[in-house]
């Protein structure tokens, strides 16, 4: 099973500032994904992370909102700009290897 | 609209009792079913699937029923152990298979006490 490594765990911004979340799998993985779980949510997908190519966003979601990277096949990141309250949420990346598997997640407060 | 339903926000069972989570969905085209166990401070971690060919799957202690007439799936644990206490997600997908894309129910907490 893959195992993820996403940073930083949790941190509290301010408004109108971006936070950028890494995520770091110990193997290569060709499909990568950004999730949110808003506070009372279920998981919601933002995105496919594609490698070498621009990532595939889920309606709803934005490339210059959540610009996304993926340079390789065990590194992806996920930057949420122009930050405001309603973006206070659980950001997973998950990877696909037979079955989805999910870092621990990050935990972004937005004041 | 949630498509993939867990009514029940919390739970709490006695060590060694069953436990049963409750999932229901409304879009007939799903046809595969996963369960997701997810602990605080950690992301959720695979625990059990079932596809619409079937109506159960066993894993040990875990047992997950599908019902597609009443569109409903249950996931039973026995005996109950307290290191089962976490929030279970129910989740859906469209392709047998491909379970890229999936939808997410809300979740319940499971409390199993000692």
């Amino acid at each position: 099973s893959a195992v993820i490594s996403q940073k930083p765990s949790r941190d509290i911004c301010q408004r109108g500032t971006s936070l950028t979340i890494q995520c770091q799998v110990d193997s290569q993985v060709t499909m990568m994904f950004w999730y949110r779980q808003q506070p009372g949510q279920s998981l919601t997908l933002i995105a496919t992370a594609n490698q070498g190519s621009e990532a595939t966003y889920e309606s709803g979601f934005v490339i210059d909102k959540f610009p996304i990277s993926r340079p390789n096949l065990t590194f992806s990141t996920l930057t949420v700009s122009n930050m405001s309250p309603e973006d206070s949420s659980i950001y997973l990346c998950s990877v696909y290897d037979e079955k989805l598997f999910f870092g621990s997640g990050t935990q972004l407060s937005v004041l | 609209d949630q498509q993939v339903k867990q009514n029940s926000p919390s739970l709490s069972v006695q060590e060694g009792r069953i436990s049963i989570l409750n999932c229901d969905y409304t879009n007939s085209m799903f046809d595969y079913f996963l369960w997701y166990k997810k602990y605080p401070a950690e992301g959720p971690t695979f625990l059990i699937s079932i596809s619409s060919i079937k109506d159960k799957n066993e894993d040990g202690r875990f047992t997950v029923f599908l019902n597609k007439s009443a569109k409903h799936l249950s996931l039973h644990i026995v005996p109950s152990q307290p290191g089962d206490s976490a929030v279970y997600f129910c989740a859906a997908s469209g392709n047998a298979g491909n379970n890229r894309k999936l939808i997410w129910g809300l979740g319940t907490s499971l409390a199993v006490n000692p």
